[in-house]
């Protein structure tokens, strides 16, 4: 059976504090692994993983792929309210097809 | 129950030609979204509809139209084509914009601008 685990499920932490969001998967067809971003409505693309151990960067935001142990991980540094959301980790299979996990709401207080 | 449907499957352009992409969703969801999908860049949205009557633009909506025909149906029109618009087309559907989880894709339209 396809699918795509994420944890934690959600986290609250304060502004300034590091965070690792994990995504685990089962690999069918594997094509690449997408990371987006959800705040009010549809998600923002943040990162697209296909190959193991190369780290992807994007400000304080980080992502890096295991295709041995089939797993993500998704790092952000520095956090701010802004980066309240839900983080959505997502497989990408041969055709196309797309596998959520169901998501880490992110909560970053003041 | 068909799901998302996308018509065509496969197209192929000539720079200023227009065409229009349908996706059409008989799961009663209130949202729908295009997006298009280009190597190494993921999924971003173009347009999204998060109910009938109403459009938005997403990320990439340059040189896109849409139309939310009715409540199952939900066009991306291209008015000239340009080869940068060469790309794999998802629509999708969801329940509502708090569910997106249980979001639906199309099987997608493979679109060349020669």
């Amino acid at each position: 059976e396809d699918k795509v685990v994420q944890s934690p499920l959600s986290l609250v932490v304060h502004e300034g504090d590091t965070v690792t969001l994990n995504c685990s998967y089962e690999v069918t067809n594997f094509r690449s692994l997408l990371w987006y971003k959800q705040e009010k409505k549809a998600p923002t693309f943040l990162f697209m993983l296909t190959s193991s151990g190369i780290e992807k960067k994007s400000g304080r935001l980080s992502s890096i792929l295991d295709k041995k142990e089939l797993f993500s991980i998704l790092n952000i540094t520095a956090t701010q309210t802004g980066d309240s959301a839900i983080y959505l980790c997502v497989r990408m299979d041969s055709s196309y097809k797309l596998i959520f996990g169901s998501g880490t709401r992110l909560l970053v207080r003041p | 129950n068909a799901g998302v449907t996308q018509t065509p499957k496969f197209q192929v352009l000539k720079t200023g030609q227009s065409m229009t992409l349908q996706c059409a969703q008989d799961m009663n969801h209130n949202s729908m979204y295009w997006y298009r999908q280009d190597p190494g860049m993921g999924l971003r949205l173009i347009y999204y509809s998060a109910s009938e009557g109403t459009t938005d633009k997403g990320e990439v909506p340059n040189g896109y139209n849409v139309s939310r025909l009715n409540k199952r149906e939900f066009s991306l029109r291209l008015e000239s084509a340009a080869p940068s618009q060469t790309s794999v087309y998802f629509c999708a559907s969801i329940k509502d914009s708090s569910s997106y989880n249980e979001q639906f894709f199309g099987p997608g339209t493979r679109l060349t601008v020669l």
